[in-house]
């Protein structure tokens, strides 16, 4: 039983564009938020993260929208460049804990 | 930032034999540290919880004797698949969170700092 899942496996976006990654979960215990992205042969890194009180946060192009009642979050990149080229994941976790829950990755291309 | 460490980046071995892979914060000490293994296209799956001077906690499902963690030092996590088979080849990550790290804020509570991976293969 997943509790976090990202439905979408892969994602193509020209450079330029904006790159829109998903995230569901169904544990509504779940209070924050985090996306990472990992390059192949790499553990990943920490990327944005969000508390389920406030429902956006951004970091120069990076912003994540968490949409509580949908159980709902995605991570948006604009101007995607060729080296966001990763795997993103979407992690939730209770409390602040720092074992998350992390999704099954959503590989996203930037092409040129 | 703080980083974490992971030796050896790969392995080979056959079936039946031992494989040790060490975990080290190179700047901070670490109380705690995780393992994660991630079969491909599959999320990244908690294994275990090290916890330095105690007994690991593992996750549901994950065999104790088969996956031996210690913790022996504030700096050093190691896991060792023992009597490994085919159905072990994965990519195990381990991580430690950012609290511990001496004079770093952490980018925030709950993110952790993650290790570069180790990938097993048994033959």
């Amino acid at each position: 039983d997943q509790q976090v899942k990202q439905n979408s496996p892969s994602l193509s976006v020209q450079e330029g564009r904006i790159s829109i990654l998903n995230c569901d979960y169904t544990n509504s215990m779940f209070d924050y938020f985090l996306w990472y992205k990992k390059y192949p042969a790499e553990g990943p890194t920490f990327l944005i993260s969000i508390s389920s009180i406030k429902d956006k946060n951004e970091d120069g192009r990076f912003t994540v929208f968490l949409n509580k009642s949908a159980k709902h979050l995605s991570l948006h990149i604009v101007p995607s460049q060729p080296g966001d080229s990763a795997v993103y994941f979407c992690a939730a976790s209770v409390g602040g804990s720092y074992i998350p829950t992390f999704g099954r990755g959503t590989s996203l291309i930037v092409h040129p | 930032g703080a980083v974490v460490s992971q030796h050896p980046s790969w392995v080979i071995c056959k079936s039946g034999t031992s494989v040790k892979i060490e975990c080290r914060s190179l700047d901070f000490q670490a109380t705690t540290m995780f393992w994660y293994r991630q079969f491909p296209k599959q999320s990244l799956m908690l294994m275990a919880t090290s916890n330095e001077g105690s007994k690991a906690t593992y996750e549901q499902g994950v065999e104790k004797d088969k996956f031996l963690i210690n913790h022996a030092s504030l700096t050093l996590s190691t896991l060792t698949v023992t009597s490994a088979h085919p159905e072990d080849s994965s990519f195990y990550i381990c991580s430690a969170p950012p609290g511990q790290a001496f004079g770093l804020a952490g980018e925030a509570g709950g993110s952790q700092y993650f290790g570069p991976g180790t990938r097993l293969l048994v033959l």
